[in-house]
């Protein structure tokens, strides 16, 4: 079946440090890839998304590269802020069979970042 | 605001008993979908429903069972509770229950069995 694996949590970073939040999936189709973020007492809002092979979503400062010959969708950002603490999920959405939308998602990484 | 509206935001039950939980769409959006966060299991799909029929299954327990009415809101219900179903219940909706149409997610109930 689908799986989505994303590193191990907490992440804590000093303000305007790099982040990387690495997330590798399994998928028996050609997947969608997004990332949510959830914020303390909030649902999941969508951050960005890449529907095909080496494309780019982006948002926020926010990056992530669909790629598909190591399976990976790696989310980047140059310079965090204190409001980015936030639930980072990765997930997929697949194509195929009786999928009709439903998204498959990584354990969530938990970002703190300190002033 | 994402538009999808969840009640009630808290509930606390005994074992044993039965809850609904119910979730309103955005305007617009014909597809619900129902997912469980539980520290153990992280997020996992429950159950999809279309325009009113059910159109995917997830790892769902027989205990618990969902509809969608006419009006297109949906409700999820939990019976027989055991303390491990103590989780965040979150509704989410799209436009069509297809591949790259936006979730819209809501603020979640969170069930507390004691």
């Amino acid at each position: 079946g689908d799986s989505v694996t994303q590193m191990e949590g907490p992440v804590t970073l000093s303000e305007e440090a790099f982040l990387t939040i690495n997330c590798t999936y399994t998928a028996t189709g050609y997947p969608s890839l997004f990332w949510y973020v959830q914020y303390p007492g909030e649902g999941l809002q969508l951050l960005l998304k890449a529907t095909k092979a080496d494309d780019k979503g982006s948002n926020k400062g926010f990056e992530a590269t669909y790629r598909k010959e190591t399976t990976s969708f790696h989310l980047e950002k140059g310079s965090v802020q204190v409001s980015d603490s936030a639930v980072y999920f990765c997930a997929l959405q697949n194509r195929g069979g009786t999928s009709y939308g439903k998204l498959t998602f990584g354990q969530g990484t938990i970002l703190t970042v300190h002033p | 605001d994402s538009g999808v509206t969840q009640t009630p935001k808290h509930l606390i039950t005994a074992t044993g008993q039965r809850v609904t939980l119910r979730c309103s769409p955005r305007s617009g959006d014909l597809s619900v979908y129902w997912y469980q966060q539980s520290l153990d299991q992280g997020l996992q799909f429950l159950i999809q429903y279309y325009n009113g029929e059910e159109r995917a299954k997830g790892n769902i327990l027989e205990r618990f069972s969902a509809q969608q009415f006419p009006d297109l809101h949906s409700e999820l219900n939990l019976s027989s509770l055991e303390l491990g179903d103590s989780a965040l219940y979150f509704c989410a909706s799209s436009v069509e229950g297809r591949v790259n149409t936006e979730a819209f997610f809501g603020q979640g109930t969170r069930l507390t069995v004691v």
